[in-house]
């Protein structure tokens, strides 16, 4: 079955520098890949996902990256403001379950 | 447009208590998911419905764990009896359907099991 390994799992940056986040995936059958970020006390919030047929997707501060024949893929944040410390999770799907990452605790230093 | 709405938020219950969840998706969504987050973890799926078929309860213990979603809208989770392994939070999320991938998650409840 699919396994996703995320890292780091906590990672610490100034606020205004950038923060990359990356995951690995191993069932080749994946074809989509969200992030999520949760915040406490809250439910996970989708804030960007891409599926296998393209390579990278932008919305404002955020991107990811996917690159399949290496079956890995990536949350850049740019630009970090303390809105966005939260913990942030990777899935990857195939069958329309999603196999989640461990996580990333995410800390912006003012 | 109303997000996915769960009851109740914080539930505090003593071991061999039966426990129950309850959760609306988005209005017009088909699938609706049931995880449970420990702490620290990724979510992990205990059952996917299709409208009011669930079809994929592989990960459901089905010893303690029950589910029912009678109108394909609403849906219930039940814990009998729960036990102190079981403390967690429970999400739900919901996806437009077959076709889509988008999960959109609640607010949870977070149980206690002392």
């Amino acid at each position: 079955g699919e396994n996703v390994e995320q890292h780091p799992s906590t990672l610490s940056v100034q606020e205004g520098d950038s923060a990359v986040i990356k995951c690995t995936y191993s069932d080749s059958a994946s074809n989509y890949f969200p992030w999520y970020k949760q915040e406490l006390g809250k439910g996970p919030q989708l804030i960007i996902d891409i599926r296998s047929n393209v390579g990278e997707k932008k919305d404002q501060r955020i991107a990811v990256t996917l690159n399949k024949t290496a079956k890995h893929f990536s949350l850049h944040i740019t630009e970090t403001q303390p809105e966005d410390s939260a913990v942030y999770f990777c899935a990857a799907s195939s069958n329309y379950q999603l196999i989640w990452g461990a996580g990333t605790k995410l800390i912006i230093k003012p | 447009e109303a997000g996915v709405v769960q009851s109740p938020r914080y539930k505090i219950i003593e071991k061999k208590q039966p426990v129950a969840f309850w959760c609306n998706p988005i209005s017009g969504h088909n699938t609706l998911y049931w995880y449970r987050q420990n702490l620290g973890q990724g979510p992990e799926l205990l059952i996917r419905y299709e409208n009011e078929e669930a079809v994929d309860d592989s990960q459901l213990p089905k010893d303690r764990f029950s589910a029912e979603r009678l109108k394909g809208v609403d849906s219930t989770l039940k814990i009998q009896p729960a036990e102190l392994g079981d403390s967690a939070v429970y999400l739900c999320a919901s996806c437009p359907g077959r076709s889509s991938y988008e999960q959109y998650f609640g607010p949870g409840t977070r149980l206690t099991v002392t």
